[in-house]
C-alpha cells in the first residue's frame, strides 16, 4: 500500500525557516517524480515544486521561487521542503504528492497518491 | 504560465442530477488534464486523467472529456457521497497549475 506522510509543520514567524518532510513507503520511491501542493485555508489547490526521479529536473512556483528548495533523499525514500523567509501568505496545508509519468518531464503526468497534509502557519 | 478557469465556482444539484463542470485552459494543452475530487478535511483523489481516462477504481458516474482548451467534467447520476470541490489540473507546461475548483453540493 502506498503511503506518505508528511511532517515538519507548526507554527512559524515571517522571516523564519521550516524544513518539511514527506516519508514514502509501498513503491519504489526512486523511480517517481514527485511534487509539494499547497492549500490555503479555505483556498484551492496550488502547486508549489516539483523535482525528477534522480534530481535532476526541479521546479518552482513563482511564489516561492529563491525562497524554497525541494530536494530527496532516495536512500531514506524521502522528499523535503525547505522553507526559507516564510511569509504570512505561505500559511496552508502542505501535501506532498507522487507523480504517475505521463511523459519524460518531472511535471509530466498526474498526481496519483497524496498524503494528509502538513500544516505551516505563518504568523507572529 | 497557462492558466486554467472553471465554471461554475459552485453548484448545488439534485440527487440523480447529470452534473457538468467545464474548464478551460489559456492555450492548447491537448489532452494533459487531470481532474481530482477534494471532500472536505480530505486529501484529493484522482478521478480522471488524460482529460477522459478513468482512475482505477473510480466510479463509471464520473467521466471527462475534450482536448485542445475546452474540458468538461460530468456526473451522470449525482450521488450523496459525491458532495466535494472538484479541480482540473494541466500538466502540459510547467507549472502544472489546478483550476479554482467547483464546490459541488446537494440541494
Amino acid at each position: 500500500e502506498v503511503q506518505l506522510v508528511e511532517s515538519g509543520g507548526g507554527l512559524v514567524q515571517p522571516g523564519r525557516s521550516l524544513r518539511l518532510s514527506c516519508a514514502a513507503s509501498g513503491f519504489t520511491f526512486d523511480d517517481y517524480a514527485m511534487h509539494w501542493v499547497r492549500q490555503a485555508p479555505g483556498k484551492g489547490l496550488e502547486w508549489v515544486s516539483g523535482i525528477s526521479w534522480n534530481s535532476g529536473s526541479i521546479g518552482y512556483a513563482d511564489s516561492v521561487k529563491g525562497r524554497f528548495t525541494i530536494s530527496r533523499d532516495n536512500a531514506k525514500n524521502s522528499l523535503y521542503l525547505q522553507m526559507n523567509s516564510l511569509r504570512a501568505e505561505d500559511t496552508a496545508l502542505y501535501y506532498c504528492a507522487k507523480v504517475f509519468p505521463r511523459g519524460f518531464d518531472f511535471w509530466s503526468g498526474y498526481l496519483d497518491y497524496w498524503g494528509q497534509g502538513t500544516l505551516v502557519t505563518v504568523s507572529s | 504560465d497557462i492558466q486554467m478557469t472553471q465554471s461554475p465556482s459552485s453548484l448545488s444539484a439534485s440527487v440523480g442530477d447529470r452534473v457538468t463542470i467545464t474548464c478551460q485552459a489559456s492555450q492548447d494543452i491537448s489532452n494533459y488534464l487531470n481532474w481530482y475530487q477534494q471532500k472536505p478535511g480530505k486529501a484529493p483523489k484522482l478521478l480522471i486523467y488524460d482529460a477522459s481516462n478513468l482512475e482505477t477504481g473510480v466510479p463509471s458516474r464520473f467521466s471527462g472529456s475534450g482536448s485542445g482548451t475546452d474540458f468538461t467534467f460530468t456526473i451522470s447520476s449525482l450521488q450523496p457521497e459525491d458532495i466535494a470541490t472538484y479541480y482540473c489540473q494541466q500538466y502540459d507546461n510547467l507549472p502544472p497549475a489546478f483550476g479554482p475548483g467547483t464546490k459541488v453540493d446537494i440541494k
